[in-house]
């Protein structure tokens, strides 16, 4: 199947510091990417829908200065957490639709990355 | 409208036996039904998907059934295995919105030998 990669799978980082996650589409090129934050224990929650060449759409109660993201190529969305606090420790995971065939609804998700801020 | 409520949160099945997940949906724009495993500090894997087209669908092990009116679908897993002990997402998107998956709560499987 589709591979989505993640870079780093793991981080760890002081507060007030900015951490890049980078999502990459391996095979197959990605006009839109999604952004999810795991919590543990907890389900997926979807932070933003990044778009190929504009800007990305933040789900309600994320905070757009604070996770930047940027899609600047078919293969590459990152997700930029800026001035990371403790309370920002998390699991993100990205994922990519297949341009070709979105219409059949497939994600493929990376294998995410884990966020320490101490 | 975009929720998705999946149950039991959790599940403990003999090995050999069926595990049954419910997901339940409102929004009657979804299109897309998936299910996810999950392993701990992995991403979601794609299990198996279902469109309200059909009213169940298999594959191996896994089959998924749709209720288009009462807008439910659920999975079963059948003759569990330890190996299956994972965490399950059911996920529902529209795919001629923005194609987001929008997921459950989850649910905790363990398989005992």
């Amino acid at each position: 199947g589709a591979v989505v990669s993640q870079h780093p799978s793991r981080v760890i980082c002081k507060s007030g510091t900015s951490v890049k996650i980078e999502c990459r589409s391996l095979d197959f090129q990605a006009t839109t990417m999604f952004w999810y934050r795991q919590f543990p224990k907890q389900s997926l929650m979807l932070m933003a829908t990044s778009n190929e060449g504009s800007k990305a759409t933040y789900e309600q109660g994320v905070e757009k200065d604070k996770f930047l993201i940027n899609h600047a190529s078919l293969t590459l969305s990152t997700l930029t957490v800026t001035s990371a606090h403790p309370e920002d420790s998390s699991f993100y995971i990205c994922s990519a639709r297949d341009s070709k065939t979105r219409i059949r609804g497939e994600l493929f998700f990376g294998e995410g990355s884990r966020l320490t801020v101490l | 409208q975009q929720q998705v409520k999946q149950s039991p949160q959790s599940l403990i099945v003999q090995k050999g036996g069926i595990s049954i997940i419910n997901c339940a949906y409102e929004n009657t724009a979804f299109d897309y039904f998936p299910w996810y495993q999950q392993f701990p500090g992995k991403g979601p894997a794609l299990l198996i998907a279902i469109r309200p087209d059909v009213s169940e669908k298999k594959e191996g092990r896994f089959t998924i059934s749709f209720n288009k009116s009462a807008k439910q679908f659920s999975l079963h897993i059948m003759d569990s295995q330890p190996g299956d002990s994972a965490t399950y997402f059911c996920a529902a998107s529209s795919t001629s919105n923005t194609g987001k998956l929008i997921f459950g709560q989850g649910t905790t499987l363990q398989v005992k030998p």
